[in-house]
């Protein structure tokens, strides 16, 4: 079964961190371009960041750069998001999902991050 | 505001045909043919209905088809039916650094 898995969401306060993984499965997950896609409570879609099949190319909206960083280990089938300098408006539902072309194609479930005091 | 145009909602009776619009600019939508459509139902992941403007993904019901016409693109669902109600959104391939825009998402509700 094809399943993509996230996990390390939580409630954060303003200007901590926090590390999402998504654990891959039932792909060939070295094959893919991942990303990370976020939806904020009660609001649209909002792309986050791509990374390529070996790590090597990366790329971030405006708002997270410098802040987060994208990452992947292929023997581990796994997709790293670190957060760092947190903020209330990054409060959302992450998932991670494949890109296929210029399309998200396997979804993640989602992970819930909370940035409050 | 999203980068990409989207009505906040639509309806239709089960049986119709509704379509969603997705309007930016040429530097996205209008530029290149890297349109995608996605379905999402309340609490669920989103889920890939169309790409490349008008290609289906297995699996996905031939009611569902896009276009795309100078810097707007469509989303029709033919025959309505109950468990097409759902949030939808568009999203486009960008050539500014943001690389991928959705639009702000359409509520569709099955009358």
């Amino acid at each position: 079964e094809v399943q993509l898995v996230e996990s390390g969401g939580g409630l954060v306060q303003p200007g901590g961190s926090l590390r999402l993984s998504c654990a891959a499965s039932g792909i060939t997950f070295s094959r893919y371009w991942m990303s990370w896609v976020r939806q904020a409570p009660g609001k649209g879609l909002e792309w986050v960041a791509n990374i390529n099949q070996d790590g090597s190319e990366k790329y971030y909206v405006d708002s997270v750069k410098g802040r987060f960083t994208l990452s992947r280990d292929n023997a581990k089938n796994s997709l790293y998001l670190q957060m760092n300098s947190l903020r209330a408006e990054d409060t959302a539902v992450y998932y991670c999902a494949t890109i296929e072309g210029y399309a998200f194609d396997i979804w993640g479930q989602g992970t819930m991050v909370t940035v409050s005091s | 505001q999203s980068a990409l145009t989207q009505p906040a909602s639509v309806s239709g009776s089960p049986g119709q045909s509704i379509t969603i619009s997705c309007t930016g600019t040429s530097t996205d939508v209008g530029g290149y043919n890297y349109v995608s459509w996605y379905q999402q139902h309340p609490g669920k992941a989103p889920k890939l209905m169309i790409f490349d403007v008008s290609s289906r993904p297995s699996g996905v019901s031939n009611r569902f088809s896009g276009s795309k016409s100078g810097n707007t693109a469509s989303l029709t669902i033919s025959g309505l039916q109950a468990e097409d109600e759902a949030d939808y959104y568009c999203n486009s391939y960008t050539s500014s650094s943001t690389l991928a825009v959705f639009g702000g998402g359409t509520k569709l509700t099955v009358l």
